[in-house]
C-alpha cells in the first residue's frame, strides 16, 4: 500500500511565523503535490514537484514555497504566516506518467493566529 | 476553461437506497478521471481511475463509469459507514495540475 505520511496532523502558528509542513512518501514516487483544502472552494494546488530538485507553482503559491531535496520528501513552506493561510493541507503523490492516481496523506490542518 | 462540476452538492440516502453521484467536466484531452472518498478531517481515499470513454470500475458497492462529459459514481444498497464526501478530479494532457470539483456531501441514514 502507499503511504503519504505528514508531520503533523494539527498546527497552531502565530502570524508573520515561519511555518514547515513536511511530506514523506514511501513508495519512490516521482510526482509530489501540495493542496490546500478550504470550504466551498474544494482542493487548490499549491506547488508541485516532479523530481527531486523541480517544482513548479500551481494556482495559489502566492506566500508559499517549497523544497524537495530527497525524492520521497517535499517540504511546503509559509514564509511569513498570515490569517488567511489557516487550512487543511494535503499532500499527495503519484508514480509518473505512466501511472498518475495521486494519493493523499492524511492532512495538516493549520491554524494561524 | 477547463472545469469540473459535482451534483449534487448534498444528498441524503436511507440504508439500502441506491443513487448516483454525477461528475460533469469538460476538458481539452482527458488523462484520466479519479473519484475519492473523504471522511471528515482527514485526507482523500482514492476509489477508482478511469481513462476512457465506456470504462467502468467497481468495488464492493460502489462502481463507478464514464462517458466523454461525465462520470457517475453508482452507489448500491448503501450502508451509514458510506457517508461521506466523494471528489471527482480531472487531469488532462500536457499537465501535471489536477482539476478538483468541489465534492458531494453524503449522508446514509440507518
Amino acid at each position: 500500500d502507499v503511504k503519504v505520511t505528514q508531520s503533523s496532523r494539527y498546527l497552531v502558528k502565530r502570524t508573520g511565523e515561519k511555518v514547515f509542513l513536511e511530506c514523506v512518501q514511501d513508495m519512490d514516487h516521482e510526482n509530489m503535490f501540495w493542496y490546500r483544502q478550504d470550504p466551498g472552494l474544494g482542493l487548490r494546488l499549491i506547488y508541485f514537484s516532479y523530481d527531486v530538485k523541480m517544482k513548479e507553482k500551481g494556482d495559489i503559491p502566492e506566500g508559499y514555497s517549497v523544497s524537495r531535496e530527497k525524492k520521497e520528501r517535499f517540504s511546503l513552506i509559509l514564509e511569513s504566516a498570515s490569517t488567511n493561510q489557516t487550512s487543511m493541507y494535503l499532500c499527495a503523490s503519484s508514480l509518473d506518467q505512466s501511472q498518475e492516481t495521486q494519493y493523499f496523506g492524511p492532512g495538516t490542518r493549520l491554524l494561524v493566529l | 476553461e477547463d472545469q469540473v462540476t459535482q451534483s449534487p452538492e448534498a444528498l441524503r440516502l436511507q440504508e439500502g437506497e441506491s443513487s448516483s453521484l454525477n461528475c460533469s467536466y469538460t476538458v481539452s484531452g482527458l488523462r484520466g478521471l479519479f473519484w475519492y472518498r473523504q471522511d471528515p478531517g482527514k485526507g482523500p481515499e482514492f476509489l477508482f481511475t478511469l481513462y476512457s470513454a465506456g470504462e467502468e470500475k467497481e468495488k464492493e458497492r460502489l462502481k463507478a463509469t464514464l462517458t466523454k462529459k461525465e462520470s457517475f459514481l453508482h452507489i448500491t444498497a448503501p450502508k451509514p459507514e458510506d457517508s461521506a464526501t466523494y471528489l471527482c478530479a480531472v487531469l488532462h494532457s500536457g499537465t501535471y495540475k489536477y482539476i478538483f470539483g468541489t465534492g458531494t456531501r453524503l449522508k446514509v441514514l440507518a
